[in-house]
């Protein structure tokens, strides 16, 4: 157990809807990261987030967006969704204190796009 | 604009053999390198990693090597066992922003 939790698990909606990813990080985590998985392809950073900032950007779409709450929880959203957005989602922490400082994976949402 | 590679898809190996998994980058400003391990319905788990400034860090079973002017990591896995299969990403860092290779799956075989 990584300590990180994503929520839901799984998630089927519609195209053209808009959807919330959830993500609790570690204890103690500062910074958290989305990551997109497409059909067993590598991992595509989307975006960071640290202690509540925006840090860095990755290939995130326009219509997706992301925020850190001050309990450092974060939330992806994804909107006017197409049926090449499904993939799995993955968020991940990280103490972020030191460089080297690994990311813990959550076990990441399957959002699949009918 | 792909800076870490993993250019074998999948690798099968006999039980209690070596596993050498390979990783290329192009960023010779990398600062970190890691390895993942990820079982289906799981999210990657951190298994080992390395810093630039060092060629060899051991743990247990698992060795990453770091060949520098190659531009090349490689992890290797002694003796190989069948729980070890499972997709292993390697990812290289730069002040702490993540870039992740496509994956080789392992397949041991008992």
């Amino acid at each position: 157990d990584s300590g990180v939790t994503q929520t839901p698990k799984h998630l089927i909606t519609a195209t053209g809807q808009r959807v919330t990813l959830r993500c609790s990080p570690r204890s103690g985590d500062l910074s958290v990261y989305w990551y997109q998985q497409s059909l067993d392809q590598g991992l595509q950073f989307l975006i960071q987030y640290y202690n509540g900032e925006e840090r860095a950007k990755g290939n995130i779409l326009e219509r997706f967006s992301a925020q850190q709450f001050p309990d450092l929880h974060s939330e992806l959203n994804l909107s006017s969704l197409e049926l090449g957005d499904s993939a799995l989602y993955f968020c991940a922490s990280s103490v972020d204190r030191f460089l080297g400082s690994p990311l813990h994976f959550g076990n990441g949402t399957r959002l699949t796009v009918t | 604009d792909q800076q870490v590679k993993q250019n074998s898809p999948s690798l099968s190996v006999q039980e209690g053999r070596i596993s050498i998994l390979n990783c290329d980058y192009t960023n010779s400003m990398f600062d970190y390198f890691l390895w993942y391990k990820k079982y289906p319905a799981e999210g990657p788990t951190f298994l080992i990693s390395i810093s630039s400034i060092k060629d060899k860090n051991e743990d247990g079973r698992f060795t990453v090597f770091l060949n520098k002017s190659a531009k090349h990591l490689s992890l290797h896995i002694v003796p190989s066992q069948p729980g070890d299969s499972a997709v292993y990403f390697c990812a290289a860092s730069n002040f702490n922003k993540f870039y992740f290779g496509s994956g080789t799956k392992l397949n041991v075989k008992p």
